[in-house]
């Protein structure tokens, strides 16, 4: 059964960088047949995408959020990870990783982590 | 930022039948890009409820059905349960951002 569990920092300040860690079991971050990503969730609010990756190497970013995003991956570990630079209390918010299986037109989220609250505080 | 529009809320008493509408435009749902569904109980991850327009997982009641046309959407849950109050959102993709986009959430309420 896949799991994904997201760990890092719960509480950061203004102005730092935000990473978190995204640890797959029971599945490879290597296959061809997926996509992985983060999709953040603000306290009562909705859902937004923020970045995706392909075992190539290729990495997709959200247009409003591309200019201090980085998603990098170890596949050694089977663990991809998030940075957000420059964070805000706008930046505060529930961030879940996510997988989309990579067929064509398949633009969908089938497996999620139990997501991570980020506050962001002075 | 959310692309699709939902409504905020919808209610409905126990064995009713409510509808969810998720409203796009000519670069989502209207360019052809499927639309996919999914609930979030209290607390917890969004789970997959309706792929590809209406397809359901494995597991999902057929309570829950969905469909697609012209630039939208709509979920139809049937035989409203308890166990349905929760967050309902719709998602596609986008060609003009160039990535997935979600609906701004619908809350059913169970009476």
């Amino acid at each position: 059964q896949l799991q994904l569990q997201e760990s890092g920092p719960g509480l950061l300040k203004p102005s730092e960088t935000l990473s978190l860690t995204c640890t797959v079991s029971g599945g490879s971050i290597s296959s061809s047949r997926y996509y992985w990503g983060w999709i953040r969730q603000p306290p009562g609010k909705g859902l937004e995408w923020i970045g995706s990756f392909y075992y190539s190497g290729s990495t997709y970013y959200n247009p409003s959020l591309k200019s201090r995003v980085t998603i990098s991956v170890d596949m050694s570990k089977n663990q991809f990870s998030l940075k957000l630079s420059s964070v805000t209390a706008a930046d505060t918010a529930v961030y879940y990783c996510a997988r989309r299986p990579s067929g064509v037109a398949t633009y969908l989220f089938d497996y999620w982590g139990q997501g991570t609250l980020v506050t962001v505080s002075s | 930022q959310s692309v699709l529009t939902q409504p905020p809320s919808v209610s409905g008493a126990p064995g009713q039948r409510v509808t969810i509408s998720c409203t796009g435009s000519s670069s989502n749902i209207g360019a052809g890009y499927d639309v996919h569904w999914y609930q979030q109980l209290p607390g917890t991850a969004p789970k997959l409820l309706i792929y590809g327009n209406s397809n359901r997982p494995s597991g999902v009641p057929d309570r829950f059905s969905g469909s697609k046309s012209g630039t939208s959407a709509s979920l139809a849950i049937s035989g409203l349960q308890a166990e349905d109050d929760a967050d309902y959102y719709c998602q596609s993709y986008d060609s003009s951002l160039s990535g997935y986009v979600f609906g701004t959430g619908t809350k059913v309420t169970v009476l």
